[in-house]
């Protein structure tokens, strides 16, 4: 069975620019959420999907970021624009219905934002 | 809100030394506890977890004591490989909520 994949799992762009992350769950998995690892830092909760409808975005940092899951399969998490501060680590996680707790997690993103 | 503390890395060590990562947590709730690791380019595996006081998570000679007095969950191997490099992340998660992730401890383990 695949495994959560993200893409690009490296992204070097200029402050101004936009990018497009990409995260494709493990199939079958309706829970798909995102977390970023900014500087080093904890990894934090963004945003989380319940099939295409977001259940909470309480961690979207400010309207630049923009997620969306349409047909609530795989998901996009785009920056526009990028700024400085973005640069850092993107990761999603997929869940199960039965399973209570674990998310798997993707290799992650690489966000380099010069 | 939850909060994870752990401590600061990076820590190196000699191959088959012991190793501890402590973990401290704040919740309002009775969380389940866990401990994440991220090996060189790859993604968060789940390492062990433990979802109620006194319980013992282990794996791959890992283990984790979920200790509700103390709010700790300190991550414990007897010999360590060089394999072990990886950083390590403790969380906690209430039921159907999201994790809340400690920073993250880098641990290089050389021959």
């Amino acid at each position: 069975e695949a495994g959560v994949t993200q893409f690009p799992s490296h992204s070097v762009i200029e402050k101004g620019q936009t990018v497009t992350l990409r995260c494709d769950p493990i199939s079958g998995h309706d829970n798909l959420y995102w977390y970023r690892r900014v500087m080093g830092k904890e990894i934090k909760f963004l945003l989380h999907f319940v099939k295409e409808s977001k259940q909470d975005e309480s961690g979207m940092p400010n309207n630049r970021f923009l997620a969306e899951r349409t047909g609530g399969t795989y998901s996009t998490l785009k920056v526009q624009p990028a700024e400085l501060e973005d640069s850092g680590v993107y990761f999603c996680a997929s869940k199960g219905i039965g399973d209570s707790y674990e998310q798997y997690f993707g290799s992650g993103t690489r966000l380099t934002v010069t | 809100g939850n909060s994870v503390t752990q401590m600061e890395g990076p820590v190196t060590l000699s191959e088959e030394a012991f190793l501890t990562i402590n973990c401290t947590y704040t919740a309002t709730g009775y969380p389940s506890l866990f401990w994440y690791v991220q090996y060189p380019g790859e993604g968060l595996q789940l390492l062990l977890k433990a979802t109620k006081a006194d319980d013992k998570g282990s794996n791959k000679g890992f283990e984790a004591t979920y200790r509700k007095e103390t709010t700790s969950f300190h991550l414990e191997k007897g010999s360590v490989q060089v394999s072990d490099s990886a950083v390590y992340f403790c969380a906690l998660s209430d039921p159907g909520q999201n994790f809340v992730f400690g920073p993250g401890t880098r641990l290089s383990v050389l021959p």
